[in-house]
């Protein structure tokens, strides 16, 4: 079975300009979390997305947007780069939404804004 | 507010000992605790969860305690070897605030020494 694949494995973009990342579920699963993780430091949860909708997001300003797809897979869209967007993003997905599902996740992608 | 920290940054190990990272957690609602082993370049990956009604879980080679009078969890990893080199995520999956996130601590990096 396929696990949560990223693409891409690294992005460069120049601070302003716009990034699209992107992740495909486990088969089943309908959930899909995006995480940040900065260099050295934890993952800080970004956006959740469940049946299409986006049901939960932290603290992060509103050039972070995403969404998903019929399919189920997800979208991470950055607006207006910042230097400091630099950071591996990581994808989880999970089958439904209670507590007790386990979050599997992807590979990440690897963002360098310059 | 919520929160999930570790004691300590780095713990280095002779391979064949035992090895235990501590966690502290501050939301006494928290529904479960789970473990993510992150190896270099790689996303974290599910090693264990524990449900707030148990104190004790047992896996291949781990176990974690929970304490919920003093809001502390640990993973201890038996026969430690030196593929378990990574950093080990503790955290803390709430349902609180209308959402299903999981609140990660910073991570505690562990070192095999042969």
């Amino acid at each position: 079975e396929a696990g949560v694949t990223q693409s891409p494995t690294h992005l460069i973009k120049t601070r302003g300009q716009q990034a699209t990342l992107r992740c495909s579920p486990i088969s089943g699963h309908t959930s899909v979390y995006w995480y940040q993780q900065a260099l050295g430091l934890g993952l800080q949860f970004l956006l959740w997305y469940d049946e299409g909708e986006e049901r939960n997001r932290g603290n992060f300003p509103p050039r972070f947007s995403g969404r998903q797809f019929p399919n189920y897979s997800s979208e991470l869209n950055v607006n207006a780069l910042e230097l400091e967007d630099s950071a591996l993003y990581l994808c989880a997905t999970q089958q439904g939404f209670l507590a007790k599902n386990i979050q599997y996740f992807g590979a990440g992608t690897r963002l360098s804004v310059l | 507010g919520e929160s999930v920290g570790l004691h300590l940054p780095t713990l280095s190990v002779q391979e064949g000992d035992n090895s235990i990272i501590n966690c502290a957690y501050s939301n006494s609602a928290s529904d479960y605790f789970i473990w993510y082993k992150q190896e270099s370049g790689k996303g974290p990956q599910f090693i264990i969860d524990i449900r707030s009604n148990m104190d004790k879980r047992q896996g291949q080679r781990v176990t974690v305690l929970l304490n919920k009078t003093v809001k502390h969890l640990s993973l201890q990893i038996a026969a430690t070897q030196p593929g378990d080199s990574a950093v080990y995520f503790c955290a803390e999956n709430s349902l609180t605030g209308g959402g299903n996130k999981l609140t990660f601590g910073t991570g505690t990096q562990l070192k095999v020494e042969l």
